[in-house]
This record gives C-alpha cells, structure tokens and sequence, in this order.
C-alpha cells in the first residue's frame, strides 16, 4: 500500500509570506502528526490530529497552524515566515493508537527555505 | 526541549563489527521507539519497546530498556555500508499521542 506522501518536496520562500504543507496518510490511518527538524532544535513535535480534530499540540507560535480533512489529509500552514523556519517538516501517520503499539510511519517531509 | 540524549553522537565502524547507541531520558513513558534516517530524508520506524518490556529483537536489532535508569540502548549487530544513517531514540509519555525525540546518533560503517 502507498506509504505518507508528503508534497511539495522542496520549497523556497521569502521572508513574510506564508506557506501550505500537505500530507496524506496511509489509507485507513486517521492519525497524522507533523514534526519540525532544524539542526539546531532537533525534531519537534508541532501538532496532532485525529478525526478532524487537533488533539495535541507542541510548543510552537500561532503562526503554525494545521488542519485534517474528512478523508484524514492534512495540511499545515506557516504564517509570516522568519528565516529560523527553514527545516524540513515531517508528517507521520498512525492506526488509532497504533502508534503506542506499532510505531508511526514517516513521510519523505518537505524541505523548506525561507530565504 | 529534547527529552531524550543520546551518545555517542557519532560513531565510526567498520563492516561487519556491531554498533551500540544509548538513548538515555527524564520522564516516565508509554514506550520508547528508535528510528533511522538516511541523509535528511524521512523517518523508517525500526522498532519498539514498551514500559513492562526489557528486551526485544527484531533481525539484526537488539533493544533494550532500563525504566529504573531512564535509559536504552540500540544494537545493531554485523554492521553493514547501508547501515549508516542517523539513529533517533523516541519517548512516547504516558500521555500518548505526541514523540519526544533525542539528538540522534550519526553511524558510519566503513566498507
């Protein structure tokens, strides 16, 4: 079965505006979560959604938002961009609760360069 | 703030030896998973290990879990080339839901 796809894979930006990251998860997982990794900061968590719905939410600025869709894709969206958001994003996928048993599955993530 | 540190942080062998990395972290957890990434591509889940477990195996993995230490550890026996990537330990809290990753650890195995 088709794995997480991410898109766009890269992208360039320019301080101030905003930018929409897509991600479609494993048919049948209702889970997506996205993640930013930087070289400085690591892997962090961003936010989690289920149903629709956000259920947790990692220590980001309102400029980072997210949203599910009926059919489980989700997006998210950067606000005002800064330089600092230059990272690569990743989305992952899970079962409910399938991530407690079984782990999450990653997407290839997009690569953004606020320039 | 990273839950989990991880060391060493880079690590150099050669084909065929085994590599060891530590992933040591601060609070109590669900379960604790460890994940390869080739060259800031995604995320490949290797494995996972829950609270009330010890050790587990899967193929050349070998993981285990320390709850009174707050710590793991990743074996990779008989190293290969297409092992080098970079190893990221990963708490999942009580809470669920959410990943608190480590630093990571870059492996290398020479041909």
């Amino acid at each position: 079965k088709a794995g997480v796809t991410q898109t766009p894979r890269y992208l360039i930006k320019t301080r101030g505006q905003q930018v929409t990251l897509s991600c479609s998860p494993i048919s049948g997982h209702r889970s997506v979560s996205w993640y930013q990794q930087t070289p400085g900061q690591g892997l962090q968590f961003l936010f989690e959604y289920f149903s629709e719905t956000q259920r947790n939410k990692g220590n980001f600025p309102g400029r980072f938002s997210g949203r599910q869709f009926s059919n489980s894709r989700s997006e998210m969206n950067v606000s005002t961009l800064e330089l600092g958001d230059s990272a690569l994003y990743l989305c992952a996928s899970s079962l409910p609760k399938g991530g407690q048993n079984y782990g999450y599955t990653f997407g290839s993530g997009t690569r953004l360069t606020v320039v | 703030s990273q839950q989990g540190e991880e060391d060493p942080q880079a690590l150099s062998i050669q084909e065929g030896e085994n590599a060891t990395m530590n992933c040591s972290y601060k609070t109590s957890i669900n379960n604790l998973q460890w994940y390869r990434q080739n060259s800031g591509r995604g995320l490949v889940h290797l494995i996972l290990i829950r609270s009330n477990e010890r050790e587990k195996h899967s193929g050349r993995l070998r993981v285990t879990l320390d709850t009174s230490k707050k710590s793991s550890s990743l074996l990779i026996t008989a190293s290969r080339a297409a092992d080098t990537a970079s190893y990221f330990c990963a708490t999942d809290l009580t809470s669920g839901s959410r990943l608190t990753f480590g630093e990571g650890t870059q492996l290398t195995v020479n041909p």
